[in-house]
């Protein structure tokens, strides 16, 4: 079946700039989470869904980073604002349930703030 | 606090030689879960094993064994015959209370044809 799906691939944005990016989790999963990986790094935890609530969204950095869920399936981070220190992939990833399931992971989004 | 720690930051090995790559872990929680996922040149993240706190014994897949010591909290990961195809970033990844993965900063493992 397919994995979990993340659009754009790639998406250059000046300073100060609005984005969306998506994430299009694996049929029937439940939980859905956001990551960030800078380079060199590890993902690290921005937020986690559980249906249509953000369950833990302890991971944000600051307000200007923003998702949601509406209908418990695809998801959108938003930044606003945007600051070269944003500049990083972002990782989607969904699972069954939270907690012990595996979290299958999408490609991800390279986002580059000029 | 939850922690994880792999020293290693790159390792290289020549074709079919075995190689660990290690991690530490740190957390309050009695219950907990530990990963390993390897992430190739596409950048994709792959799931390879998951453990839980309460099961010791050690697993083999294939190629693939890893070692989890609780009393030392490590949770080291070893390819047997490496094949050039593993090269990846490899990350160690501990699940805890919350209920998101916490990772280290990752293994590079280049394997030389």
């Amino acid at each position: 079946g397919a994995g979990v799906s993340q659009t754009p691939s790639n998406k250059v944005t000046e300073k100060g700039k609005y984005v969306e990016l998506r994430c299009d989790p694996i049929s029937g999963h439940t939980a859905l989470y956001w990551y960030r990986q800078s380079l060199g790094q590890g993902p690290e935890f921005l937020i986690y869904f559980q249906g249509t609530g953000a369950a833990d969204d302890s991971g944000l950095p600051n307000d200007r980073f923003f998702a949601v869920r509406p209908e418990g399936s695809v998801s959108t981070l938003k930044i606003q604002r945007t600051e070269r220190g944003d500049s990083a992939v972002y990782l989607c990833a969904s699972s069954l349930g939270a907690g012990l399931y595996e979290q299958y992971f999408g490609p991800g989004t390279r986002l580059t703030v000029t | 606090a939850q922690k994880v720690t792999q020293a290693q930051t790159e390792i290289s090995v020549v074709e079919k030689e075995d190689v660990t790559l290690d991690c530490v872990y740190e957390t309050r929680d009695t219950t907990y879960y530990l990963f390993w996922y390897k992430q190739p040149p596409s950048g994709e993240l792959v799931f390879l094993i998951r453990r839980n706190s309460f099961d010791e014994q050690n697993e083999i897949s294939g190629r693939y064994s890893w070692n989890f010591q609780k009393s030392t909290s490590s949770f080291n990961f070893t390819i047997t015959a490496s094949q050039v195809v593993d090269s990846a970033v490899y990350f160690c990844a501990l699940l805890g209370g919350a209920n998101n993965l916490f990772f280290g900063t990752g293994t590079r493992l280049t394997v030389i044809p």
